[in-house]
């Protein structure tokens, strides 16, 4: 069964600070997606992560992916208060229903002055 | 282009009724999941449909049922709600499966 994992569940940071997320998963999958979710509205896509060592950045944010190690990461870059959000990683299933994911539990981000 | 739409946007339901719930996909795409997102949690898989046949479920009780159409939108149909049932539904289309899923606006359903 192919679990998520995402550490930490809640971060709390100063603007201008950086720090990652990390997103470890159970057995092979070469897809993983990074989504955005701010409170009460539906899942944003960040990122599309489709081979081992992509790598991918949008503004603040730079995703990467090591298929061997089943990890990715999603860094931040001098934080805004923009920023604040639940990030989820989600990972494809394809040893169950082919093209289901499966969710990490976020990861509850807060952006402080 | 629209993108995936859901409909309604809120609801409120008495334990024990049924609900219907719906997704319009993005023009083109042929595969529709459906998500429960509990408040606090990740989305949980609950369907897959792909050109219009089931082709997959998550660990979702019978009271779960869906179907797709054949314009490709689709329903998710819950009978004898519960409370726990209270949650955000989340319609996910991808042009096939396994491609990137793209996430409607989701369905605020309240159970009291």
């Amino acid at each position: 069964e192919l679990k998520v994992e995402q550490n930490p569940l809640f971060l709390s940071m100063q603007e201008g600070k950086n720090y990652t997320i990390y997103c470890n998963y159970s057995t092979t999958s070469d897809r993983l997606y990074w989504y955005r979710q701010d409170p009460g509205k539906s899942l944003e896509s960040l990122f599309v992560l489709l081979s081992n060592g992509a790598v991918k950045q949008e503004g603040r944010l730079m995703a990467s992916l090591d298929t061997k190690a089943r990890l990715s990461t999603l860094h931040i870059t001098a934080a805004v208060h923009d920023l604040s959000a639940t990030y989820f990683c989600a990972v494809d299933n394809y040893g169950g229903s082919q093209g289901n994911l499966i969710f990490g539990k976020g990861t509850k981000l807060s952006v402080k002055p | 282009d629209a993108g995936v739409t859901q409909s309604p946007t809120h609801l409120i339901k008495t334990r024990g009724q049924q609900v219907t719930l719906r997704c319009s996909p993005i023009s083109g795409h042929k595969s529709v999941s459906w998500y429960q997102q509990v408040l606090g949690q990740g989305p949980q898989f609950i369907f897959q449909y792909y050109e219009k046949e089931e082709r997959g479920r998550g660990n979702f009780p019978d009271r779960f049922s869906a179907r797709q159409f054949p314009n490709y939108s689709s329903e998710l149909n819950v009978n004898a709600l519960l409370l726990g049932d209270s949650a955000l539904y989340l319609c996910a289309s991808s042009y096939r499966s396994g491609t990137e899923a793209f996430f409607g606006q989701g369905t605020r359903l309240t159970v009291v």
